[in-house]
């Protein structure tokens, strides 16, 4: 099945620093999700990539869907403590088939941010 | 922006039991749900997806008889866990795709289950 690789599995920052994740897949998909988690809480969406080579901007956020549609970065500018929790990836699969619209999603990244 | 609920939040029970864990989209219509399980510093895996008004379809190894899934209404879908043992205690979420927002999904706070 498909799979994507998430690293690193964990950032430890100083506060106002930047940020880099990635995500590779041995697949394609059509969409790229980048999510955050808080302890005991479901996924947020932070940023949503639907065409390959998109660069995509919220906030001090940016994200880029790879030109193979089998990657895709986040970057967190200026890091914040509020940053702090659990980065997802996910990849979105198209239409067609019983698998429309499923997520697979990376392993995480567990960032702290020390102040 | 989309709101998706998920009740309850938190569930204690005893083992064989039942437990029922509600998923609503509250301002928008979802045709199409999904259900998560997550375990402790883990990723979210999919169990199953449900389609309003027809079978939810289940993920590899994932039991249909013992995650029972019911999408009667675009903003409605349950999980019932039958027969809950130990190790069904997780974390379940679920997400509901709102088709008029370029089929962004959008997911519930979870349920946290543990079973006695």
């Amino acid at each position: 099945g498909q799979q994507l690789n998430q690293s690193p599995q964990s950032m430890f920052i100083q506060e106002g620093e930047d940020v880099s994740m990635n995500c590779t897949s041995s697949s394609i998909f059509n969409t790229w999700l980048w999510y955050k988690q808080d302890p005991g809480e479901g996924p947020v969406l932070l940023i949503a990539l639907y065409k390959a080579g998109e660069l995509t901007s919220n906030g001090r956020l940016t994200a880029q869907f790879g030109i193979t549609r089998k990657d895709s970065f986040l970057n967190i500018s200026a890091s914040i403590p509020s940053d702090v929790g659990i980065y997802f990836c996910a990849g979105q699969t198209g239409a067609g088939g019983t698998s429309y619209g499923k997520l697979t999603f990376g392993q995480g990244t567990i960032l702290t941010v020390h102040p | 922006g989309a709101v998706v609920s998920q009740h309850p939040s938190r569930v204690i029970c005893k083992s064989g039991t039942s437990v029922k864990i509600e998923c609503r989209s509250l301002d928008f219509q979802a045709t199409t749900m999904f259900w998560y399980r997550q375990f402790p510093k883990q990723s979210l895996m999919l169990m199953a997806t449900s389609n309003e008004g027809s079978k939810a379809t289940y993920e590899q190894g994932v039991e249909k008889d013992k995650f029972l899934i019911n999408h009667a209404s675009l903003t409605l879908s349950t999980l019932t866990v039958t027969s809950a043992h130990p190790e069904d205690s997780s974390f379940y979420i679920c997400s509901a795709r709102d088709l008029l927002s370029a089929d962004t999904q959008y997911f519930g706070p979870g349920t946290r289950l543990t079973v006695l």
